[in-house]
């Protein structure tokens, strides 16, 4: 089946840092979606993206859909203690669309 | 609340046992899906269900899991005879089932099989 492999899996950075982190697929994805999970809450969408090559913004997040389909990625600018975290990406998992696969996510650890 | 409404947050319970897990979507919502998460893990997909449609029940992982809704409302997820590798968040999301339209989870509920 279709496979999300996502880096890094940790990131332990300064407040006021930039953070970059991505997604890439063993298939062409038409869709790309960028997820938080907050501790004991469920995963919250933050970027929805649609088009190959297509750059979306919301606020300090910035999303990438990768030429190639098969790759995405997201950057936090300027972090904040507040994005402590596990950034997940998602695409279509198959035939059904309204299947999500989901990468391994990436733990964001910020320090003040 | 207005958003997806996950029943039990937590459960424990011993092997062997059955558990039913609740899910209420938000309204209006007519596609519904359940994933579970092992610790550290992604979310894994287990079954989607889409109005009338028969469920897409291509993600359970044995027969021991079942999952049922009625109408566009609330859906349980059952799972019988629990093993200890059961133990997982079990989350829940629904949506309004259009193309690219955004998945809400819930909060989830955590299940430790002892």
């Amino acid at each position: 089946g279709q496979q999300l492999n996502q880096s890094p899996q940790s990131m332990f950075i300064q407040e006021g840092e930039d953070v970059s982190m991505n997604c890439t697929s063993s298939s062409i994805f038409n869709t790309w979606l960028w997820y938080k999970q907050d501790p004991g809450e469920g995963p919250v969408l933050l970027i929805a993206l649609y088009k190959a090559g297509e750059l979306t913004s919301n606020g300090r997040l910035t999303a990438q859909f990768g030429i190639t389909r098969k790759d995405s990625f997201l950057n936090i600018s300027a972090s904040i203690p507040s994005d402590v975290g596990i950034y997940f990406c998602a695409g279509p998992g198959g035939t059904s669309y309204g299947k999500l696969t989901f990468g391994q996510g990436t733990i964001l650890t910020v320090h003040p | 609340g207005a958003g997806v409404s996950q029943s039990p947050s937590n459960k424990v319970t011993e092997k062997g046992k059955d558990v039913e897990l609740r899910c209420d979507p938000i309204s209006g919502h007519t596609a519904l899906y359940w994933y579970r998460q092992r610790l550290g893990q992604g979310l894994e997909f287990l079954i989607y269900f889409q109005g009338n449609s028969a469920p897409d029940k291509s993600g359970l992982p044995s027969d021991r899991f079942s999952a049922e809704r009625t109408g566009e409302s609330v859906s349980t997820l059952t799972i019988q005879r629990t093993q200890q590798e059961d133990s997982a968040v079990y989350l829940c999301a629904s949506s309004l089932g259009r193309r690219n339209q955004p998945q809400h989870f819930g909060d989830g509920t955590r299940l430790s099989i002892l």
